[in-house]
């Protein structure tokens, strides 16, 4: 199937552990995001990567690393974990200068 | 990035009802999309809209891009059970990638 997939969908974890969440697109596309869905269900963009560029730095603390190691895949790795992380995050992917975003099914990430 | 406002916040309708709800913008923008969400997924890209005044539809779904092109349209026809979902507006400018969203539209449907 082509699609965006994210491993873990599930991830518990202890205040200050560090953990990672990968993401893979076999769609083709240039450009890879993460964003962060809050209990209220807003959705924010986090980071975006074109062509394992980073292009797109919101303002999110710097425990929070990405890192696109070629142009199908952006992992997101969170060190010193905090209760307020806790969120559903998405990656998803676009095709060169295109709009449209294609998301996958999200980590839920609960920090204890 | 700017939140989009979108309206209304819930919607609780009988099956068949139609729907609709919108977004607006402070700025301009010059692609809208719709999306919908169901419980424990990602979001789905239902319709993208690229031209101010564009009409497109998708089975019974069928969104605008507002002439001011700071606002976009979506309307449900004919609702069933399966429609229920959050619903969300994105817009993007020509300046940069990322999209901007809207809190969302929370649709339950009784059959």
């Amino acid at each position: 199937d082509t699609a965006v997939s994210q491993t873990p969908k599930y991830l518990v974890t202890q205040m200050g552990n560090d953990k990672s969440i990968k993401c893979e697109q076999n769609l083709g596309h240039d450009t890879m995001y993460w964003y962060k869905q809050d209990s209220k269900k807003f959705l924010k963009i986090m980071f975006s990567y074109n062509n394992k560029e980073l292009i797109i730095n919101e303002t999110v603390p710097n425990r929070f690393s990405p890192k696109s190691p070629d142009k199908a895949h952006l992992n997101l790795h969170i060190n010193s974990l905090e209760l307020g992380d806790s969120a559903v995050y998405f990656c998803a992917s676009s095709p060169r200068g295109r709009a449209t975003q294609y998301f996958g099914p999200g980590t839920r990430l609960t920090v204890l | 990035g700017q939140q989009l406002n979108q309206s209304p916040q819930s919607m609780f309708i009988q099956e068949g009802e139609d729907v609709s709800m919108n977004c607006t913008s402070s700025s301009i923008f010059n692609t809208w999309l719709w999306y919908k969400q169901d419980p424990g997924e990602g979001p789905v890209l239902l319709i993208a809209l690229y031209k101010a005044g564009e009409l497109t539809s998708n089975g019974r779904l069928t969104a605008q891009f507002g002439i001011t092109r700071k606002d976009s349209f979506l309307n449900i026809s004919a609702s069933i059970p399966s429609d229920v979902g959050i619903y969300f507006c994105a817009g993007r400018s020509n300046s940069g990638y990322a999209l901007n969203f809207g809190k969302g539209t929370s649709l339950l449907v009784t059959p």
